[in-house]
């Protein structure tokens, strides 16, 4: 099992530029999340998908946008950079939103930065 | 949700135990207590949660305290590759919710 997946590692916008990270698990799992992480700081959850066909809003959705393609693959669309959202970005997946248990797999990451 | 603090570094000689401690004295009944660790600037990692009871696995040890406002990290035997940021995090059973603190940033020394 490769777990999470994203790509790509690494990109360079220019500011107003459009991109779009990709996510995808192999774990048969329902939910999935958006993070981002500032130098020093926690993640902050962007977005996240509790199961395939929904979305929600978590605590920096501004200025994003994101797609459940299915249940594999969650996407996080910039669609005009700004250097405030240079930043790293984890995706995460975990068995069900609901329950005792809500162990979250994380990613790689993706390092991006706007000039 | 609760607030956590945590030392923002701590150190700790090979071989011995660590012991990570957080507080959340705002800990509502339902929330479980998360630890989470993250290796340089690696995806973050699960090691442990628990809800009342003092937990164990093949990583660590939880200690929660009878009123629930703490909780301590145990790293039994810490080796070089458990240098990392370790993050508390409580959750309430049932949300998708974690809040991420700034951690602490454990550095184990040869």
């Amino acid at each position: 099992n490769a777990g999470v997946t994203q790509t790509p590692k690494f990109q360079v916008l220019k500011t107003g530029q459009s991109m779009t990270l990709q996510c995808a698990q192999d774990m048969n799992h329902n939910s999935m999340y958006w993070y981002r992480q500032d130098p020093g700081m926690g993640l902050r959850l962007i977005y996240y998908s509790a199961s395939e066909g929904t979305t929600d809003k978590g605590e920096v959705p501004n200025g994003y946008n994101v797609s459940r393609l299915n249940k594999r693959e969650f996407s996080l669309r910039l669609e005009s950079a700004a250097p405030s959202q240079t930043s790293v970005y984890f995706c995460a997946s975990s068995e069900r939103l609901a329950g005792d248990h809500n162990e979250q797999f994380f990613g790689p990451g993706t390092r991006l930065t706007v000039l | 949700d609760a607030k956590t603090t945590q030392p923002p570094s701590m150190d700790c000689a090979e071989g011995r135990a660590a012991n990570l401690p957080c507080n959340h004295s705002t800990i509502s009944g339902n929330e479980y207590v998360y630890w989470y660790r993250q290796i340089h600037s690696q995806g973050p990692q699960y090691i442990i949660h628990g809800l009342k009871n003092n937990e164990t696995n093949e990583m660590a040890s939880l200690i929660i305290t009878e009123d629930r406002k703490s909780s301590t990290l145990i790293l039994p035997h810490a080796t070089l590759r458990d240098t990392a940021v370790y993050y508390c995090i409580p959750s309430t059973s049932g949300t998708y919710k974690y809040i991420f603190g700034t951690g602490t940033r454990l550095k184990v020394l040869a």
